[in-house]
């Protein structure tokens, strides 16, 4: 089954601990993005990725870092969170078409 | 880069057809135009993708004219499971179209 997995679903966490959310896709796509969701500014793109080793800045990527060391993964990390990064972030995986693949979404709240 | 522009919100009652139209101005030749639909806490899902003119499938339809600088979803006979949020999506990853905006999206609501 094509698949995005993303983990943890849910994280606090405190300010300045550094934390990774994973990502990993199985449809074997060269394409992958993340980005964050919050109330009533929609899905903003974090980073993405074209390829292994190939990274660039979306919208939003201040206080993110993220590499592609792999096809199939695609980590989140940010070094020192801030309670500004407290929000639902999606990773998503595209076909050569831009048809995307959703992971479940992670919830993280920085206190 | 073809960035998008769709009313915020929209009301349905059930049963009716709902067309729902993004505008995308500066779309590429090679550009696709794909629709999603997303529920509360979930990521989205993709509903339907076009090039040009009109495609259908099980669950809506989508009309892209000519000149594609906009396209209308078209979900016929809504029910209330139809409340979601709806997103298009314009982008080619082979024109080298890197960064793939979703927008804010239409927030559609059904009323019984």
């Amino acid at each position: 089954e094509a698949q995005v997995t993303q983990n943890p679903r849910y994280l606090i966490t405190v300010t300045g601990k550094k934390l990774t959310v994973t990502c990993s896709q199985n449809m074997n796509h060269e394409y992958m993005s993340w980005y964050r969701q919050d109330p009533g500014l929609g899905l903003r793109q974090i980073y993405y990725s074209m390829n292994v080793e190939v990274t660039d800045k979306g919208d939003v990527p201040e206080g993110y870092k993220v590499s592609r060391k792999e096809k199939r993964n695609f980590p989140l990390i940010l070094e020192s969170p801030s309670p500004n990064q407290t929000s639902l972030y999606f990773c998503a995986s595209f076909s050569g078409n831009t048809e995307a693949f959703f992971g479940q979404g992670t919830r993280l709240t920085v206190v | 880069l073809a960035k998008t522009t769709q009313p915020i919100s929209m009301d349905s009652y059930e049963g009716q057809e709902v067309n729902i139209t993004c505008s995308h101005n500066n779309i590429a030749t090679n550009d696709y135009i794909t629709w999603y639909q997303q529920f509360p806490s979930q990521g989205p899902r993709f509903i339907i993708q076009g090039y040009k003119t009109k495609v259908t499938n099980e669950v809506a339809s989508l009309f892209i004219p000519a000149d594609r600088k906009s396209s209308t979803l078209s979900l016929p006979r809504v029910s209330l499971s139809d409340t979601a949020v709806y997103y298009c999506l314009v982008g080619g990853l082979k024109t080298g179209a890197n960064n793939l905006f979703f927008g804010t999206g239409t927030r559609l609501t059904v009323i019984p």
